[in-house]
Formats: structure tokens, C-alpha cells, sequence
């Protein structure tokens, strides 16, 4: 059971709007900023959103985060499908004398 | 451009010591601005971190796997490696290293990985 908590699956069709919700808890999303990972399998996992909102260099616009509360949540637009992935959220939690939280993944299809 | 690479057994018998290296290509562990992390995937499952380390040898663990992890680097090699003690069939996963990166000193997230070695714990 992850601590972050995402749907197992998401879906639509090309030039679609998505969005994958990530909800936490005051010790981890509550009071630490959000990232989000998209995951081919058999690849190395690729930082696509860090400090809830900030997209590394060569991150399409496509991609933007956003967090309220003790919820994250990463919006696709223009779906594409190459987009078609595992995504992951991921925070800090103060817990436990700190560690780091990832939910358990989105499976995203690009029907 | 940072590269990452896994490197270990594959296979590891139960109570033995799971031993993973990573080799950095590409930048400087020494740098300085980073951390050096280990974090796996148990298959169908989410992303579990392990723990990191900074080039000075500072470390910070996962607390439920803290008594079994030991993460060293070698900065004349530019790799870290990771150790897990005790191994059972539930540490059967893929094992990714990863490079965190921090804004200020505060780890932001994971900006580098590994493509990830799958290690299986059986007899």
C-alpha cells in the first residue's frame, strides 16, 4: 500500500486534456512540495514536474503540475500518443524522521 | 548528460547480501548539489526509496530498511554502491539508482536514473 494515493488508470484520445490526481496527508503533500515521474517500462524513469509546478528543461508545456492542499495533480494536454505511460507522484514526509513517498502509480492509455 | 548505470548479480540466495553498484558518467559525484539514491520497484507495485548519500558520506535511510542498507560512494571510481543484508523473497525487485537534486540544500527530487537491474532473491 503507497502512501501517496493515484487512480490505477487513466485514459484518452489524442489531443485530449487529462489529469492524475495524487492525494496525501499533512506530513508529505501537506507541507513538502510535489514530483512527478512518467515511466516507460523497461527504461529509466524521467522527471517530468518538481517543486509542484516546475518542469525540468526539455519537459514539453504539455505537461504542468499543480497542488492544493494535501492533493497533487499533473495535467496532459494535447495528448499524445507517445504520452501512453506509467506516471508517479512523489514528496517528502516528515514521518518517520523523513523519507521519501511515492504513489503507486497511473497507468495512462492513449486510446 | 548525466548517465546512470546499475551493475550487480541478478540473482542472490536468501540471508545472503544483495551488492549493487552504480557507475555516474557524465558528471562528478564530487560535484557537490546532489544526492546519490537507490530506489526500487516491486513488480506491479509502486516506487519504494531506499536511501541516499552525499559525495561527503553522509547518508540517510529508509527507517523500515534502515538495520539491513548500507549506501558507500567511491569518488575515485564515481560510483556508489548499495548493500542489503538479510535478503528475502520480498526484496526480490528492480533496483534503480538515481541522482537527487537540491535547490537551496533541500532535496527537490530525482532528476537522473538508472534503467533499473532486476535482482531475484531464491534459493
Amino acid at each position: 500500500q503507497s502512501v501517496l494515493t493515484q487512480p490505477p488508470s487513466a485514459s484518452g484520445t489524442p489531443g485530449q486534456r487529462v489529469t492524475i490526481s495524487c492525494s496525501g496527508s499533512s506530513s508529505n503533500i501537506g507541507s513538502n512540495t510535489v514530483n512527478w515521474y512518467q515511466h516507460l517500462p523497461g527504461t529509466a524513469p524521467k522527471l517530468l514536474i518538481y517543486s509542484n509546478n516546475q518542469r525540468p528543461s526539455g519537459v514539453p508545456d504539455r505537461f504542468s503540475g499543480s497542488k492544493s492542499g494535501t492533493s497533487g495533480s499533473l495535467a496532459i494536454s494535447r495528448l499524445q500518443s507517445e504520452d501512453e505511460a506509467d506516471y508517479y507522484c512523489a514528496a517528502w514526509d516528515d514521518s518517520l524522521n523523513g523519507i521519501w513517498v511515492f504513489g503507486g502509480g497511473t497507468k495512462l492509455t492513449v486510446l | 548528460q548525466v548517465q546512470l548505470q546499475e551493475s550487480g548479480p541478478g540473482l542472490v540466495k536468501p540471508s545472503q547480501t544483495l551488492s549493487l553498484s552504480c557507475t555516474v558518467s557524465g558528471g562528478s559525484i564530487s560535484s557537490g548539489g546532489h544526492y546519490w539514491s537507490w530506489i526500487r520497484q516491486h513488480s506491479g507495485k509502486g516506487l519504494e526509496w531506499i536511501g541516499y548519500i552525499y559525495h561527503s558520506g553522509n547518508t540517510r535511510y529508509n527507517p523500515s530498511l534502515k538495520s539491513r542498507v548500507t549506501i558507500s560512494v567511491d569518488t575515485s571510481k564515481n560510483l556508489f554502491s548499495l548493500k542489503l543484508s538479510s535478503v528475502t523473497a520480498a526484496d526480490t525487485a528492480v533496483y534503480y539508482c538515481a541522482r537527487a537534486f537540491t535547490i537551496l540544500g533541500v532535496v527537490q527530487g530525482f532528476d537522473h536514473w538508472g534503467q533499473g537491474t532486476l535482482v531475484t532473491v531464491s534459493s
